[in-house]
């Protein structure tokens, strides 16, 4: 089945530095990756996704690169802010699991003011 | 426009006692989850049910039972408890299985002691 490996496992920043979180997969007809970010006693929640057929998405200071040929994708946060310390998780889905995601263990990020 | 609503937020069992997780979402979503979090082991699916009336085995299956009441509920069964199954649970729910992004609720905390 999908195997997702995600890196670092922690990840502390300076309030206004990037940070950058990579994730790769196992099953090449993975067509689907989506990343969530998790807040204390709460449910993750999406905040990026990209299929197959786009190597790049950006949403304000959140972008994901996606490279299909090495089997991995990455998460950017620029400018970051202290809210945005929390847990991130990546994920991968497609025909071979029926579409059911696989996640990432989780890098837990820390913005410092 | 609750969302996903999970009932109970925490629960004490016994080793051997039984209880049902109840999940209910109000976004008319087809395809439903249930995944459990446990420290450095991010998410992992334990049933899915991809529309209605249909229900399928994740990763971790063993020990839990299922079931699609309705469109919008799906509950998650512990038969006989164990230490094992002390975790977080999440249910989540999704337009369609493909390619959709994941509306999860807040988590159920579980001890079994």
């Amino acid at each position: 089945g999908e195997n997702v490996e995600q890196h670092p496992s922690t990840l502390s920043v300076q309030e206004g530095d990037s940070a950058v979180i990579k994730c790769t997969y196992s099953d090449s007809a993975s067509n689907y990756f989506p990343w969530y970010k998790q807040e204390l006693g709460k449910g993750p929640q999406l905040i990026i996704d990209i299929r197959s057929n786009v190597g790049e998405k950006k949403d304000q200071r959140i972008a994901v690169t996606l490279n299909k040929t090495a089997k991995h994708f990455s998460l950017h946060i620029t400018e970051t802010q202290p809210e945005d310390s929390a847990v991130y998780f990546c994920a991968a889905g497609g025909p071979d699991s029926g579409y059911a995601l696989n996640f990432g263990k989780g890098t837990s990020l820390l913005v410092t003011p | 426009n609750a969302g996903v609503t999970q009932t109970p937020k925490f629960q004490v069992l016994k080793t051997g006692q039984s209880m049902t997780l109840q999940c209910a979402q109000d976004m008319n979503h087809n395809s439903m989850y249930w995944y459990r979090q446990d420290p450095g082991m991010g998410l992992r699916l334990i049933y899915y049910s991809a529309s209605e009336g249909t229900t399928d085995k994740g990763e971790v299956p063993n020990g839990y039972n299922v079931s699609r009441l309705n469109k919008r509920e799906f509950s998650l069964r512990l038969e006989s408890a164990a230490p094992s199954q002390t975790s977080v649970y999440f249910c989540a729910s999704s337009d369609f299985m493909v390619n959709s992004p994941l509306h999860f609720g807040n988590g159920t905390r579980l001890t079994v002691t």
